[in-house]
């Protein structure tokens, strides 16, 4: 596997299912995002983790849980969702920990989550 | 706060002409900008970024940028589509010196091209 890969790539679940999203980065880099694509909406920019730390909570609801347990890994647990919360929710990863601004973000793919 | 427009949701093109998608920002400190590019189904991949110097940039696929500070612009080119080229396009800005990489996109640019 080369990239950001992102597992599952559909996801459907009910308000009151527990699921999670897994990112993996297989570029050696130091730092991970998770961002929220909704039709007709500028990306949002929801987590972002540098060494395994997070340093960005963009004001998300607690409902969605990030996880980053190694710099190659990303998770983001999901519990009571609502039917808003439906989007196309992506990774990315980039090289530097010091976050400089300069750095390219590296997408996955996406997981497309439907809430019923 | 930084924020993105890009007033074309959708731009029909007819295969071989030129493109140019439109893209301002605001903000009150310096910032550097990006495009991205969204095939369908796929991840957004970078196709240029303006940091410094010249103010033409040129990127992949025969892709450019250019910086124009005093319009606060970004508007991106390519001198001949291709069908391949059909695709969501985002411009994104991230504040110089920022403590987190964080990207501020605009609502996307659908660019659609006919044969």
């Amino acid at each position: 596997e080369t990239g950001v890969t992102q597992t599952p790539r559909h996801l459907v679940m009910g308000m009151t299912n527990k699921k999670s999203l897994k990112c993996e980065q297989h570029l050696g880099h130091n730092a991970m995002y998770w961002y929220k694509q909704s039709a007709k909406k500028p990306l949002e920019l929801m987590f972002v983790y540098s060494l395994e730390e997070r340093v960005e909570n963009n004001s998300v609801p607690s409902r969605f849980s990030p996880e980053c347990p190694n710099s190659s890994h990303l998770f983001l647990h999901l519990h009571t969702l609502q039917p808003e919360d439906s989007a196309l929710y992506l990774c990315a990863s980039s090289q530097a920990p010091g976050l400089a601004g300069t750095d390219t973000q590296y997408f996955g793919p996406g997981t497309r989550l439907t809430v019923l | 706060a930084q924020s993105v427009t890009q007033l074309d949701s959708q731009v029909p093109v007819f295969e071989e002409a030129p493109v140019e998608l439109r893209c301002n920002y605001s903000s009150s400190v310096s910032v550097y900008l990006f495009w991205y590019v969204q095939y369908p189904n796929q991840g957004l991949q970078l196709l240029l970024k303006y940091l410094s110097g010249s103010t033409l940039v040129k990127g992949i696929n025969g892709f450019e940028a250019e910086f124009n500070k005093s319009q606060t612009s970004f508007h991106l080119r390519k001198p001949s589509v291709h069908i391949s080229d059909t695709a969501e396009y985002f411009c994104a800005v991230t504040r110089k010196g920022g403590a987190t990489n964080k990207l501020i996109f605009g609502t996307g640019t659908l660019l659609a091209v006919q044969p």
